[in-house]
């Protein structure tokens, strides 16, 4: 069955990085556009990025850009977010979340990583 | 950027009795070329990821119960529960994916009466 683990989330201070991984299970990869949402605590769904299926494309949240990357390496069908100079209002549970195509729903949904940012 | 509003931001309904949730994007999610809304429903139990419900205004997902129905074009939606249950009490969210970034209505919390 699909499976979406992602890892690498904790507590980190302001200014400082993390990266979150996404391991990918269960369907064909490398044929996905794969994102990131996060959701702040107690708050609703915010869109973070998201990659085409072939890492053509990539494109952010203005509230993440230019600072956070999306990438991933179809061989080992895992899919990164890294995250620089954070901030408190970065803190949220961050999901993986798998796309048939490049503008199509939300199929897949991994159970998510906590990132809190704060001193 | 495409603003997404959902309304009611919370809704109490009865068990059996019909329950709908709008969704109004501020630019139309209907790609002419193909005749499709780019608009999904999603469901969120407390504790749990969101799952897709409906994608593309008004298919319903492999599994999800047909008392789900999604309704409307253009830049109205509607999300039709038409018989609520006690296993529906979540909060719902609309999203399009017409273009980036891919935003998501504020969420509808939907309670048992």
């Amino acid at each position: 069955q699909v499976q979406l683990v992602e890892s690498g989330g904790g507590v980190v201070q302001p200014g400082r990085s993390l990266r979150l991984s996404c391991a990918a299970s269960g369907f064909t990869f490398s044929t996905y556009a794969m994102h990131w949402v996060r959701q702040a605590p107690g708050k609703g769904l915010e869109w973070v990025a998201v990659m085409w299926f072939d890492g053509s494309n990539k494109y952010y949240a203005d509230s993440v850009k230019g600072r956070f990357t999306i990438s991933r390496d179809n061989s080992k069908n895992t899919l990164y977010l890294q995250m620089n100079s954070l901030r408190a209002e970065d803190t949220a549970v961050y999901y993986c979340v798998g796309g048939g195509s490049s503008y199509g729903p939300a199929d897949y949904w991994g159970q998510g990583t906590l990132v809190t940012v704060s001193s | 950027d495409i603003v997404m509003t959902q309304s009611p931001d919370s809704l109490t309904v009865s068990l059996g009795e019909r329950a709908a949730i709008n969704c109004k994007s501020s630019q139309s999610v209907l790609y002419n070329s193909n005749k499709k809304n780019y608009l999904a429903w999603y469901q969120q139990k407390p504790g749990q990821p969101p799952k897709l419900l409906i994608s593309w205004a008004s298919t319903r997902e492999s599994g999800v119960p047909d008392r789900f129905s999604g309704s409307g074009s253009g830049t109205d939606f509607t999300l039709t529960i038409s018989s609520l249950q006690a296993e529906d009490v979540a909060v719902y969210y609309c999203q399009q994916y017409y273009g980036t970034p891919f935003t998501f209505g504020q969420g509808t919390r939907l309670e048992i009466k």
